[in-house]
């Protein structure tokens, strides 16, 4: 079974102040992650993902995320906070085996940027 | 421009009814899904089909069902029996390999009168 933690369901930073959103995530076998943003009352948008390769993953708006495997992390940053990043932030994972193909969301973290 | 479609924005139930919500997608994905969001509480996936005239449950697939008579269509339908339907309803569609991102729609909001 696979599942995901993200520590701190609310997060608030100030403009220009580095960004933290914590993800752990438990998978028996290598997973993927994923990164997805959401602003109210839209659907979700992917912000990066890890499959192999490469640990530390950049994506879109400056954000980028290191895959530990030694701690079950998947950690998302970006060094400096923009007015434009409060949303609410969604890590997810699924498996590399098996058959199951399903996506696991955390419960997800809403980021306040305070002026 | 390609995407994935959810009609309506806002949908609204009496007691007793059942209710259709709408996904359409123009990606050429075989793979569709069905999520349910409540506050606090994530996303937690409904139904989900790899392939047309297919499709298995999710983790809380209760009081809903779905068909997925066509590729580019994969409707919802929230029945009677789902006692607690408030909630925002999210599809979203996919290749079918693993590690393939989740395209999602603008969701619907579905209250009960």
């Amino acid at each position: 079974a696979q599942s995901v933690t993200q520590l701190g369901s609310h997060v608030s930073v100030s403009e220009g102040a580095l960004v933290l959103l914590r993800c752990n995530y438990s998978s028996s076998v290598p997973p993927y992650l994923f990164w997805y943003v959401q602003y109210p009352n839209q659907g979700l948008q992917l912000l990066l993902k890890y499959t192999t390769g490469a640990t530390l993953v950049k994506g879109i708006n400056g954000f980028e995320a290191e895959f530990k495997k030694s701690e079950t992390s998947f950690h998302l940053t970006k060094p400096s906070a923009h007015m434009s990043d409060a949303a609410e932030y969604f890590c997810a994972v699924t498996n590399s085996g098996g058959s199951n193909y399903k996506l696991t969301f955390g419960k997800g973290t809403l980021l306040t940027v305070n002026p | 421009d390609g995407g994935i479609t959810q009609s309506p924005k806002y949908l609204f139930r009496k007691e007793g009814q059942n209710v259709t919500l709408s996904c359409e997608q123009n990606l050429n994905h075989d793979a569709m899904y069905w999520y349910r969001q409540d506050p606090g509480q994530g996303l937690r996936l409904i139904y989900y089909s790899q392939i047309v005239n297919d499709f298995q449950k999710g983790d809380i697939a209760e009081g809903y069902s779905v068909s997925r008579e066509k590729k580019e269509s994969f409707p919802l339908t929230v029945t009677s029996a789902q006692k607690n339907p408030t909630a925002f309803y999210l599809c979203a569609s996919s290749y079918r390999g693993r590690g393939d991102i989740q395209y999602f729609g603008a969701g619907t909001r579905l209250s009960v009168l």
